[in-house]
């Protein structure tokens, strides 16, 4: 059973620390997608990636977020220094490119909460 | 600036009844439309799409309508299931960035 999956689940740390988010998509995707959930802007994209290479990551705090697909197994979102507003739960997604068979489902992983205190 | 809008934090339908759920968009160049379905605890998964080449896709109990004049698409639920209780999520992508695009969701309850 394909699906993606994302380490690790839940995450508490404090103001300041160096956090790492992995993901790993499903076997033949080739599209990648970090997203942000929180209340007041429901699913906030973050950053994606097409056949690891980035393409948009202008969702993302560029002076503490960073994004990376150092192989086609593995995604990274890095977090330095960590904020308590970073607090949030943070998906992970794979899919095909639009304009082949079956683009634009993403799957989703189950997410990572992170808590910073 | 939040291109997919979904004006309804939440709903509150009885088990047996229709459920809409809304969503307005305001760039022109999104040319597909999906629903997505998220439980406490996991993440969304996917529930029906639609191209802007149409107006209407049915699935099952589901069925989304777009009206491109007015950038605005719903999905029903008929008949509601308490299993349906959920946050839904609106998405729209356009075919040349493939990037998509999230509403804030409404959180559906169908009760007894």
């Amino acid at each position: 059973d394909a699906r993606v999956t994302q380490t690790p689940r839940h995450k508490v740390t404090e103001m300041g620390q160096e956090v790492t988010m992995r993901c790993q998509p499903i076997l033949g995707h080739n599209t990648v997608f970090w997203y942000r959930q929180t209340m007041m802007q429901g699913l906030e994209l973050l950053a994606y990636f097409r056949n690891r290479a980035p393409l948009d990551d202008s969702g993302m705090p560029k002076d503490r977020f960073s994004a990376e697909m150092p192989d086609a197994t593995l995604a990274t979102l890095k977090i330095q220094p960590s904020e308590p507003r970073d607090s949030a739960v943070y998906f992970c997604a794979s899919g095909l490119a639009l304009g082949t068979s079956g683009a634009g489902e993403l799957f989703f992983g189950e997410g990572s909460r992170l808590t910073v205190l | 600036d939040q291109q997919v809008k979904q004006n309804s934090p939440s709903l509150s339908v009885q088990e047996g009844r229709i459920s809409i759920l809304n969503c307005d968009y305001t760039n022109s160049m999104f040319d597909y439309f999906l629903w997505y379905k998220k439980y406490p605890a996991e993440g969304p998964t996917f529930l029906i799409s639609i191209s802007s080449i149409k107006d209407k896709n049915e699935d099952g109990r589901f069925t989304v309508f777009l009206n491109k004049s007015a950038k605005h698409l719903s999905l029903h639920i008929v008949p509601s299931q308490p299993g349906d209780s959920a946050v839904y999520f609106c998405a729209a992508a356009s075919w040349n960035t493939d990037k998509l695009i999230f509403g804030t969701g409404t959180r559906l309850q169908v009760f007894p």
